[in-house]
């Protein structure tokens, strides 16, 4: 079965301090792999994706994430938090089967303190 | 929330009560999904259609139908079989090998 886990419900990080959201996968063959970003009581907005080629992927609002195949790893990183970007964040993996499908983690809630 | 809207933003029903939550897209995608998302879980897929006429259902189907009828819109029908329907509901479209796009949501709330 294909499926993103992120394995924080809740990660705490001080303004101007790095962040990172952690995501595992488990697909069967070569990722497809999004992040995006929910504020509350709004929808989901795309910050970036993995598909192919560099394993750094830089995407919207300073975000970046490092594709490791070995470790089957996703993590989202920022080098220097904004207290704007308290937010919740999913993971997501597309089914290489059903290029329709998409698995979402459970989420994991930032705060960032002034 | 560009290029997908959902209305109502709040909905409110019945016990009982059937209600429809609208979704449009004017991005010219071929699939759109339904998912709902409860506090502290992710989102759960409802159904999903791949082109007009045609629509499959996703993990959590039961009490809830769809049609799809036209390639812009996607409503989604919360019937009264569903027993727990308060949760926020999102519509998402997607074209080609790309993300997908999410409208801004519809609160459903059982009174």
């Amino acid at each position: 079965a294909q499926s993103v886990a992120q394995p924080e419900d809740q990660v705490n990080v001080a303004e101007g301090n790095p962040l990172t959201v952690k995501c595992t996968y488990s697909v069967s063959g070569n990722p497809y792999l999004f992040w995006y970003v929910q504020y509350p009581n709004r929808g989901l907005q795309f910050l970036l994706k993995y598909i192919t080629g560099d394993n750094l992927v830089k995407g919207s609002y300073g975000f970046e994430a490092e594709f490791n195949k070995s470790q089957t790893s996703f993590h989202l990183k920022k080098p220097s938090a904004l207290v704007s970007d308290s937010a919740l964040y999913f993971c997501a993996v597309r089914d290489i089967y059903n290029f329709n499908k998409f698995y979402f983690g459970s989420g994991t809630k930032l705060n960032v303190k002034p | 929330d560009g290029g997908i809207t959902q209305s109502p933003k709040y909905l409110f029903r019945k016990e009982g009560q059937n209600v429809t939550l609208s979704c449009e897209q004017n991005l010219n995608h071929d699939a759109m999904y339904w998912y709902r998302q409860d506090p502290g879980q992710g989102l759960r897929l409802i159904y999903y259609s791949q082109i007009v006429n045609d629509f499959q259902k996703g993990d959590i189907a039961e009490g809830y139908s769809v049609s799809r009828e036209k390639k812009e819109s996607f409503p989604l029908t919360v019937t009264s079989a569903q027993k727990n329907p308060t949760a926020f509901y999102l519509c998402a479209s997607i074209g080609g090998y790309n993300e997908q796009f999410f409208g801004p949501g519809t609160r459903l709330t059982v009174l």
